[in-house]
């Protein structure tokens, strides 16, 4: 089945300590994506990347850190920079080709900090 | 940048009752407009889309309808039944200036009442 995937599903961190959550797509899609989701607030974009080895900031980079080594995974570490990091996160993956972008989200990873 | 509003931030209705959830956005450019349910604890999950091109588009229950104009589009749920409860999110993005983004609206919970 194609689909992306993100991992763990739960994650508890102690404060200041950096964690890496996963995400993986077989869909050969060219864009990956990063979001946070806090309760009553939509999702808020944190990273995209179009193309590996590049990547952009989105609304709320500070704090933490992607990179895009393969077409295929787009890891997120939240660092212990970032003040408030428990949230649930979303990662989502779209074609570039043509005009629109439908974005395919993964299942999510909820981070605790302890 | 693009700012999308949302309204309602809740909503109930009995079963066999029609809901609109509607959504207005801030960037004339924008010409894709996507709607994700959301159900508890996993990732958001694309509904239906309408592009800039069409007034109205349906899909069985579900209908969206876009007013370029006034820019606003609305989402309609007709013959709402239990397993329709869930969040839902308008977005909007502009993929004219590349950067493909997707901008939320902060969500409507939906609660259908049997």
């Amino acid at each position: 089945d194609g689909g992306i995937t993100q991992s763990p599903k739960y994650l508890f961190r102690k404060e200041g300590q950096n964690v890496t959550l996963s995400c993986e797509q077989n869909l050969n899609h060219d864009a990956m994506y990063w979001y946070r989701q806090d309760p009553g607030q939509g999702l808020r974009l944190i990273y995209y990347s179009q193309i590996v080895n590049d990547f952009q900031k989105g609304d709320i980079a500070e704090g933490y850190s992607v990179s895009r080594e393969k077409k295929e995974s787009f890891p997120l570490t939240v660092t212990s920079a970032q003040k408030n990091p428990t949230a649930f996160y979303l990662c989502a993956s779209s074609m570039l080709a043509g005009s629109y972008n439908e974005q395919f989200f993964g299942p999510g990873t909820r981070l605790t900090v302890l | 940048g693009e700012n999308v509003e949302q309204h309602p931030s809740t909503l109930s209705v009995q079963e066999g009752d029609s809901a609109v959830i509607k959504c207005t956005y801030s960037d004339s450019a924008s010409n894709y407009f996507p709607w994700y349910k959301q159900e508890l604890g996993k990732g958001p999950q694309l509904i239906i889309d309408i592009r800039s091109n069409v007034g109205e588009k349906k899909d069985q229950r579900i209908a969206v309808t876009l007013n370029k104009t006034a820019k606003h589009f609305s989402l309609h749920i007709t013959e709402t039944q239990p397993e329709d409860s869930a969040v839902y999110f308008c977005a909007a993005s502009d993929s004219g200036a590349g950067s493909y983004q997707l901008t939320f609206g902060k969500g409507t919970k939906l609660s259908v009442i049997p």
